[in-house]
């Protein structure tokens, strides 16, 4: 399976401030994806990062907010936007194999005050 | 879209015994079913998987089943360990064309020596 990194893998921000979380494979995939889990809780997708073109978005998550980056196969950025501590969370990136396996990076731990 | 049902929520098993965890999905076009084990502070990592053309699947202690019919799958874990002890999640490929997973709630698992 592919080496997925996560950057940074935690932080502390003040809230109305943006953090850009990045994920980079050690080989080209053609899916990526964002997901928030947050405290306790399941795994939710934000995006599916695509690669030369924009994100598309689940539910509730919008571009403003959580804009995506996808610039080649193997690194892909989340970005945070206007942060408030319901943000606080752990953000976890995932690359797709063939038929539907999924792999996931270590996690980005965002807490904002 | 999916929607995946899980249950239990928590589940306590002496050492050596079996533990079942079991999850429902209700698009019929679903056909990858992984399983993720969580532990604490660290990353999902897939254990195992099943698609639709099989009805079991096992590697070593773990096994996965599906009742397409039924719309159900389980996981099964013999002779159970202490290091066993995690989050485990049940997840469901989200129909035909797409690449996402949906995800159950997930299940505590506690495994006492």
């Amino acid at each position: 399976s592919a080496v997925i990194s996560q950057k940074p893998s935690r932080d502390i921000c003040q809230r109305g401030t943006s953090l850009t979380i990045q994920c980079q494979v050690d080989s080209q995939v053609t899916m990526m994806f964002w997901y928030r889990q947050q405290p306790g809780q399941s795994l939710t997708l934000i995006a599916t990062a695509n690669q030369g073109s924009e994100a598309t978005y689940e539910s509730g998550f919008v571009i403003d907010k959580f804009p995506i980056s996808r610039p080649n196969l193997t690194f892909s950025t989340l970005t945070v936007s206007n942060m408030s501590p319901e943000d606080s969370s752990i953000y976890l990136c995932s690359v797709g194999r063939a038929a539907y396996e999924q792999y996931f990076g270590p996690g980005t731990r965002l807490t904002v005050t | 879209g999916e929607n995946v049902e899980q249950h239990p929520s928590t589940l306590s098993v002496q050492e050596g015994d079996s533990a079942v965890i079991k999850c429902t999905y209700s698009d019929s076009a679903s056909n990858y079913f992984p399983w993720y084990k969580q532990e604490l502070g660290k990353r999902p990592q897939l254990i195992i998987d099943i698609r639709s053309n099989v009805g079991e699947k096992k590697d070593q202690r773990i096994a996965v089943t599906l009742n397409k019919t039924a719309k159900h799958f389980s996981l099964h874990i013999t002779e159970t360990q202490p290091e066993d002890s995690a989050v485990y999640f049940c997840a469901a490929h989200s129909g035909a064309g797409s690449y996402q997973l949906t995800f159950g709630k997930g299940t505590k698992l506690s495994v006492i020596p």
